[in-house]
């Protein structure tokens, strides 16, 4: 079974920085690209970072470029994405999700459960 | 950044009745569009990749149709399980951009 499995969420204070991590299982990690999603509370969906699936290629929504670093680790099987400088405005619901294909930045087919960041002092 | 404008924001059916979403792209997107339904509580779950092509294991009853700047998810029957938030999303440009969401409610 294919699953994602999101961990690293918590309650940070502004300035404060975070890692998330996704655990991958069931499919052949190295071959897909994958991707970071959020959703703020009652809000909608926001992509936030893709990284291709070799891992030399990364994209990020301008909300959180410089403070926001995507990586993966084929050879453990895990996505991960370190937060720095978070601002009130990053509290969300994360989400890791499986790129459909090996195209990088191409839609998403399965998804974690997400964790939760809160930035509040 | 491409803006996708779903419309309507809510949609009141009865189960058994036909739904018709909408999704339109600020510029033409091919049709590299998807749609995906999203249950309170839960994450995302991929219905229609590419403007047409369900995912595996999506109902045949769900169904995907446009190109261009103008898309359409259609639910030929509502079964219960699919009141729900549906989002379209492209993946023509970066950074990748969702919809805000129609909200598919029991009337």
């Amino acid at each position: 079974e294919v699953q994602l499995l999101e961990s690293g969420g918590g309650l940070v204070q502004p300035g404060g920085s975070l890692r998330l991590s996704c655990a991958a299982s069931g499919f052949t990690f190295s071959g897909y690209s994958m991707n970071w999603v959020r959703q703020a509370p009652g809000k909608g969906l926001e992509w936030v970072s893709t990284i291709s699936a070799g891992g030399g290629y990364t994209y990020y929504v301008d909300s959180v470029k410089g403070r926001f670093t995507i990586s993966r680790d084929n050879s453990n099987n895990t996505l991960y994405v370190q937060m720095d400088s978070l601002r009130a405005e990053d509290t969300a619901v994360y989400y890791c999700a499986k790129g459909i294909s090996g195209t990088t930045g191409s839609f998403m087919d399965v998804w974690g459960q997400g964790t939760t960041v809160t930035v509040s002092s | 950044e491409i803006v996708l404008t779903q419309s309507p924001a809510t949609l009141s059916l009865s189960p058994g009745e036909r739904a018709t979403l909408s999704c339109r792209a600020s510029q033409s997107i091919s049709s590299l569009l998807a749609w995906y339904q999203q249950k309170p509580g839960q994450a995302p779950r991929l219905l229609i990749y590419d403007a047409s092509n369900r995912a595996t294991g999506i109902p045949a009853r769900f169904s995907g149709s446009g190109s261009g700047t103008d898309f359409t998810l259609t639910v030929s029957s509502l079964e219960p399980e699919d009141f729900a938030v549906y989002y379209c999303q492209q993946r023509s440009n970066w950074p990748r951009t969702f919809g805000q969401g129609t909200k598919v409610e029991i009337k």
